[in-house]
């Protein structure tokens, strides 16, 4: 079954404390992106990958990290969390780079950090 | 700037038709996306426009026009299960990046 998949889904963690949030893909895709959502604000963009090690920043970039070393892995790393990082997180993939032709973007599950 | 809006919220009558609005200012302007998605899950695609004009896909439609910065979501037949938040995206191009802007989302409630 093509798939985004996420882990942690849930996790409570407090101020300071490094995370990794998974992120990885069957379907091949060379497009991959993180989101946060927060009520009020919708969804913005942290990072994003075009493909194996080349990774750029979205519009919410500070205080988030992000690797590209394989294809169907993208993780999102919070080196020092703060409570304004408390969100729900969502990872994306694609199969080609939005805004050509047979774009389609999938979303992972989501998951739902909050940073005491 | 880059700016997305569309309406907080809407209700329709099942069995309706509802137009949801978006217009949006970006520099790059590089496609438009509509996504649905329900309470407490992930958004999912719905709708991809690049050139002006009306794309249909069975009960939904999507339209855009890139002069007028204007799109909607015409969502016809309306049922219960279509009570969800409908987000608008864009597809923004700078010199330097390649970003993927969303509005807040609208909210629909069906009604029966």
């Amino acid at each position: 079954e093509a798939q985004v998949t996420q882990n942690p889904r849930y996790l409570i963690t407090v101020t300071g404390k490094k995370l990794t949030v998974t992120c990885s893909q069957n379907m091949n895709h060379e497009y991959m992106s993180w989101y946060r959502q927060d009520p009020g604000l919708g969804l913005r963009q942290i990072y994003y990958s075009m493909n194996v090690e080349v990774t750029d920043k979205g519009d919410v970039p500070e205080g988030y990290k992000v690797s590209r070393k394989e294809k169907r892995n993208f993780p999102l790393i919070l080196e020092s969390p703060s409570p304004n990082q408390t969100s729900l997180y969502f990872c994306a993939s694609s199969l080609v780079a939005p805004g050509t032709i047979d774009y389609e973007q999938y979303f992972g599950p989501g998951t739902r950090l909050t940073v005491t | 700037g880059q700016n997305i809006d569309q309406p907080t919220e809407m209700t329709a009558t099942e069995g309706a038709i509802v137009q949801i609005n978006c217009t949006y200012q970006t520099s790059g302007f590089n496609g438009l996306f509509w996504y649905q998605q329900h309470a407490g899950e992930a958004p999912t695609f719905l709708s991809y426009n690049v050139l002006d004009g009306l794309e249909e896909k069975g009960r939904f439609s999507s339209f855009l026009s890139r002069s007028k910065g204007y799109s909607y979501l015409l969502l016809k037949e309306l049922q219960m299960k279509d009570s969800a938040s409908y987000l608008c995206a864009v597809r923004d191009i700078g010199n330097r990046d390649d970003k993927i802007i969303f509005g807040k989302g609208t909210r629909l409630h069906i009604l029966p």
